[in-house]
């Protein structure tokens, strides 16, 4: 079993949707939870990082953190052709810790 | 501007002919990280370096070999390519308090045939 878990779609919506990206991990040292955004031929830009169990919000952008179940999510409001990418989350214990990636989730928003 | 460079960014090569690949960032980070990206399996870790002259292996180290004798430089060598290390690399960078925010570089995509 690997150590996270994600859906790599890919997942299609219609412009102005609400997208709803999971990943599902299974170390519970894991402390610190980020979400990546990659463009096609392009590196991994960080979109969102959060601490702990909560929620944080950025604009379109909501991250969810719920360790007793061991779920992340990432939600899009009113998603734009523009955030079609491959999203990546990440954890770690953190420190010096190693990052450990998700294996992506491959979005299309469609004008 | 703030910036992770690799080079090159395509290389085709043959089997057993050393290469290397060139990491360089230009934000003083102490943290860097070299990964390998391959479908079905994501962003796999490969050597990662605290310091100058520290470094120490990931999930992937077999078949690759990394230096840090400086601290914006962190070169990624291949002595002896093979096929399965046909892949898409990145090289990553961050500050030592941030070390969860990585700041990637633009990838390069190596062949070996």
């Amino acid at each position: 079993q690997k150590e996270v878990e994600q859906d790599p779609g890919p997942l299609s919506v219609p412009e102005g949707a609400i997208v709803s990206l999971n990943c599902t991990y299974s170390n519970s040292a894991f402390q610190y939870f980020m979400w990546y955004r990659q463009y096609s031929r392009k590196g991994p830009e960080l979109l969102m990082y959060t601490y702990s169990s909560g929620n944080k919000e950025d604009g379109r952008f909501t991250a969810q953190v719920d360790k007793s179940s061991k779920y992340i999510s990432l939600f899009i409001r009113d998603s734009q052709p523009s955030d079609s990418a491959t999203y990546l989350c990440a954890m770690s214990a953190g420190g010096y810790q190693k990052v450990t990636f998700g294996t992506g989730t491959k979005l299309q928003v469609i004008p | 501007e703030a910036q992770v460079t690799q080079n090159p960014r395509y290389l085709i090569t043959v089997t057993g002919k050393k290469l290397t690949v060139t990491c360089s960032q230009n934000m003083n980070h102490e943290y860097m990280s070299w990964y390998r990206q391959d479908p079905g399996l994501g962003l796999r870790q490969i050597y990662y370096s605290m310091n100058v002259e520290v470094t120490d292996k990931g999930d992937v180290p077999e078949g690759y070999k990394v230096s840090r004798k400086e601290k914006r430089n962190f070169p990624l060598i291949l002595e002896s390519p093979s096929p399965n290390q046909t892949s898409l690399y990145f090289c990553a960078s961050s500050p030592r308090q941030g070390i969860n925010e990585q700041f990637f570089g633009p990838g390069t995509r190596l062949t070996v045939l």
